[in-house]
């Protein structure tokens, strides 16, 4: 039962364009949203997230935005660079289950120079 | 401030022995908690500790159990290892509180042969 979904599992993106990456989850019971880079042979690192109160969360060239009636999230990057590219999470968690967080299964984004 | 240190990086075993895996979190946090990430199923919970005490538990066979010590440090353990226990583990830390961004380490990634 995948209740994080990405359905996309890879995106090419030209640099200085917007890079958008789609999340998707069935249960309502989430309330906060996160996404995280992973590079190869690292740990993945927090990027921005997201509670349910609000519909859009900006840090820099990063914005989440949440859209609680479709169950959908989505990250956009502004100017993506080549930097970015690395492979992104969507994560979920409930405020009960404590640090237990939900992954989606990742999309693997390039960004082209 | 030193992040998530896991050890070891890598390592191989072969089917039946057990393995066991340490991780220290950022000093100050008080939460640990472990994930598996293979290709096909993405990052997975394991299990989560605070202040000693299991607080969360995800879907996966007794063979797999963990603990944490005083310090905070933690330790996972997989007994009767088995080929689809060839994965990537992940340990994250957090403060515990009201944030739920995990701080995650490099992995220690187990190859059962």
């Amino acid at each position: 039962d995948q209740q994080v979904k990405q359905n996309s599992p890879s995106l090419s993106v030209q640099e200085g364009r917007i890079s958008i990456l789609n999340c998707d989850y069935t249960n309502s019971m989430f309330d906060y949203f996160l996404w995280y880079k992973k590079y190869p042979a690292e740990g993945p690192t927090f990027l921005i997230s997201i509670s349910s109160i609000k519909d859009k969360n900006e840090d820099g060239r990063f914005t989440v935005f949440l859209n609680k009636s479709a169950k959908h999230l989505s990250l956009h990057i502004v100017p993506s660079q080549p930097g970015d590219s690395a492979v992104y999470f969507c994560a979920a968690s409930r405020w009960s289950s404590g640090d237990k967080l939900t992954f989606g299964t990742g999309t693997r984004l390039a960004v082209r120079p | 401030k030193a992040g998530v240190t896991q050890t070891p990086r890598y390592l191989i075993k072969t089917r039946g022995q057990q393995v066991t895996l340490s991780c220290s979190p950022i000093s100050g946090h008080r939460s640990v908690s472990w994930y598996q990430q293979t290709p096909g199923q993405g990052l997975q919970f394991l299990f989560e500790y605070f202040s000693e005490t299991q607080r969360n538990k995800g879907n996966f066979p007794g063979r797999f159990s963990g603990r944490q010590f005083s310090n905070s440090r933690s330790e996972m353990n997989v007994s009767t290892l088995e080929l689809g226990d060839s994965a990537l583990y992940l340990c994250a830390s957090s403060p515990g509180g009201l944030e739920r961004e995990l701080f995650f380490g490099e992995g220690s990634r187990l190859t059962v042969l």
